[in-house]
């Protein structure tokens, strides 16, 4: 059964305390990972897919990595608009239109 | 709007009744999703139209929960006989294509069944 599993739950940071969050990942045949933001009382809000180990992609302070068993969000010098709750999900091959989430990592950056 | 719209925004129930949460796609969106997000937790799937064709609706809870989009576009989730345990946000999200590339979110209907 395809499984999601993120840590840390919660995150603290000071800013410009760079760090990193995880996803590992079960699947049968990855079609993709995608790592999603979301804010309080919003949908989650789409940030990157990617869909073999080894690629990774950018955008401004966040960067996604992925291998065969786990990716990383690493978020470098946070800043406080970067406070959200970040979800990593992935499509296997034997779901048509199923996205599999993990729980979440909620980052708090403290000024 | 350029977005995903959901409606209501809020909705309180008491056990028993039934409710009927609208979705408006991004307009010309080929896809669409139903995914159930419960406190603290990550979305977890419901359902799948592309077109009027609902795909996959193996995520749907009980009999209880149905989901139609008759003509490509708008698409209704109805809960019949609310029960407390179906107290969630309900997410619809959008994409162009068949792909799961991107999903576009509304920011969803809060259901509290009282």
């Amino acid at each position: 059964e395809d499984q999601v599993t993120q840590s840390p739950e919660a995150l603290r940071l000071q800013e410009g305390e760079s760090s990193s969050l995880n996803c590992s990942y079960t699947v049968s045949g990855l079609r993709g990972l995608f790592w999603y933001r979301q804010d309080p009382g919003k949908g989650p809000e789409f940030l990157f897919t990617l869909y073999s180990a080894g690629e990774e992609k950018e955008k401004e302070r966040l960067k996604a990595t992925l291998t065969k068993k786990e990716s990383f969000l690493h978020i470098t010098a946070p800043k406080p608009e970067d406070s959200a709750t970040y979800l990593c999900a992935v499509h296997g091959s034997g779901n048509t239109g199923k996205l599999i989430f993990g729980q979440g990592t909620t980052l708090q950056v403290k000024p | 709007g350029a977005g995903v719209s959901q409606s209501p925004r809020y909705k309180v129930a008491k056990r028993g009744q039934d409710v009927a949460l609208r979705c408006d796609p991004i307009s010309g969106h080929v896809s669409l999703f139903w995914y159930q997000q419960a406190l603290g937790q990550g979305p977890e799937f419901l359902t799948y139209f592309q077109n009027e064709a609902q795909l996959d609706k193996s995520g749907l809870p009980s009999d209880r929960f149905f989901a139609e989009r008759p003509e490509g576009s708008v698409s209704t989730l109805k809960i019949q006989r609310t029960q407390q345990e179906d107290s969630a946000v309900y997410l619809c999200a959008s994409s162009l294509n068949l792909a799961l590339e991107k999903l576009f979110f509304g920011s969803g209907t809060q259901l509290s069944v009282l």
